[in-house]
């Protein structure tokens, strides 16, 4: 089965300092790619950051950037710097290089205290 | 270039009526895709389409539930007789002909069955 579990159904963090979000997967295929999507109270699913799988080094998008251990099946969302517009939903999710769809976890809520 | 656009934001429909959802992709967008959000949860995969065709509808429930994506024209989620249990949001997202692994997301359609 395909499935992806986020365990931290809430965090938060202070303005300015930096939070980490975990992911973890399972899946019996080799070649995917991961994305943290982004939520925030208007439903727009943004898209924050994307990882292939078989690349080793961790993609990185100004302050955002992710941990991925791919024998672990981890797949974690650092954020630096957290500002108050970062307060939303958090979705991670992958999808199988064969496949059609997106498998998505339930999502962490984020809040940003100023 | 307009993102995905999905409408309406919400809708409201009594038990046994008919609910249609529209989503027209971002332009140049021939891939389509539509995802269910119940309360608390994530995104489920329901249908993939391409123009006039329907490539995936493993997600989408066997009765009720219909799916096209006509030549011309936005795509259409279609429930026939709602239940109270098909109230959710339903987000459709898109991508191009090569690149299924970016999906664009439109903001939504919450769907509340009285």
């Amino acid at each position: 089965a395909q499935t992806v579990t986020q365990s931290q159904p809430e965090m938060s963090v202070q303005e300015a300092e930096t939070v980490t979000l975990s992911c973890t997967y399972d899946t019996s295929e080799s070649d995917y790619y991961l994305f943290w999507y982004k939520q925030p109270p208007s439903r727009q699913m943004i898209l924050v950051i994307r990882q292939e799988a078989y690349k080793q080094q961790n993609a990185t998008e100004n302050r955002f950037s992710v941990n991925f251990q791919k024998a672990a099946k981890s797949f974690s969302l650092k954020i630096s710097d957290s500002q108050l517009g970062d307060a939303a939903m958090y979705f991670c999710a992958y999808r199988i290089n064969t496949g059609n769809q997106f498998y998505f976890g339930t999502g962490t809520s984020l809040t940003v205290i100023p | 270039n307009a993102g995905v656009m999905q409408n309406p934001r919400h809708l409201v429909r009594r038990r046994g009526q008919e609910a249609r959802l529209r989503c027209s992709p971002m332009k140049g967008h021939s891939h389509v895709y539509w995802y269910r959000q119940l309360p608390e949860e994530g995104l489920k995969f329901m249908v993939y389409l391409q123009k006039e065709n329907i490539i995936d509808e493993s997600g989408m429930p066997k009765e009720r539930f219909s799916a096209e994506f006509p030549k011309e024209g936005p795509s259409i989620l279609r429930i026939q007789q709602v239940v109270r249990g098909d109230s959710a949001a339903y987000f459709c997202a898109s991508s191009p002909l090569k690149g299924k692994n970016i999906q664009y997301f439109g903001a939504g359609t919450r769907l509340s069955v009285l």
